[in-house]
């Protein structure tokens, strides 16, 4: 049963950097999206964006300009960096897995499916 | 962006009823929506994929239908369990997005 893991800082200060890691077990990092989703305390979900095994990235236009999403398939582990931090990126953050079986890519932007595994989630304080 | 509406917002019910939630999608997604239950402190599950396929390990009383723009989850019988938050998400397009939520409580 593949199962995703979050790690990192719980408090970090305003107009710094927030870095998350998420450890892929018992399971493969190839041939899926690998994402990353929000959730502000007593909010809904907001997706920050995915990366391929290839490498391939896509993020969300509203916070495209703060955010880099890595891997190391060597590691079983891809990363989320989030720029210039401020209080409303307060968040429980979330990795999630989806499959590839989704629309093409060229006329939607995007080509994977449904998140089918989610890790537990990490709780980011942004405070100083 | 494409923008999910859910209706309604919030919704009591007793143990046993059957639960309807909806979902608009502001342009066409095909099928690509999909439906996810939250408990409190929990991450979301995947309940539903493709607007009406039972994610594995669901129970078969949770159910979807819909396409193009209109969608619905439902609960056929609802159980403790059920209670909770569900949210719709299109996974059609970029952005992804997700639906505001729907609050399924105790009457």
């Amino acid at each position: 049963q593949v199962q995703l893991q979050e790690s990192g800082p719980g408090l970090v200060k305003p107009s710094e950097t927030l870095s998350l890691t998420c450890t892929v077990s018992a399971g493969s990092i190839s041939a899926f999206h690998w994402s990353w989703v929000r959730q502000p305390p007593g909010k809904g979900l907001e997706w920050i964006g995915y990366i391929y095994d290839s490498g391939t990235t896509n993020y969300n236009p509203s916070l495209r300009s703060r955010v880099t999403i890595s891997i190391d398939t060597s590691k079983n582990q891809f990363s989320l960096k989030l720029r210039s931090l401020t209080a409303a990126d307060t968040a429980l953050y979330y990795c999630a897995r989806a499959d590839s079986l989704g629309p093409d890519y060229e006329t939607t932007g995007y080509s994977g499916g449904a998140f089918d595994i989610w890790g537990q989630g990490t709780m980011v304080t942004v405070s100083s | 962006d494409i923008q999910m509406t859910q209706s309604p917002s919030s919704l009591s019910a007793s143990v046993g009823d059957r639960v309807t939630i909806t979902c608009r999608a502001s342009q066409f997604i095909g099928t690509y929506l999909n439906w996810y239950q939250q408990k409190p402190g929990r991450a979301p599950k995947l309940l539903i994929y493709g607007a009406s396929t039972l994610q594995s390990g669901v129970p078969s009383r949770f159910s979807g239908s819909g396409s193009g723009t209109d969608f619905t989850l439902t609960i056929s019988s609802l159980q403790p369990e059920d209670f909770a938050t569900y949210y719709c998400q299109q996974s059609y397009s970029s952005p992804l997005t997700f639906g505001q939520g729907t609050k399924v409580e105790v009457k």
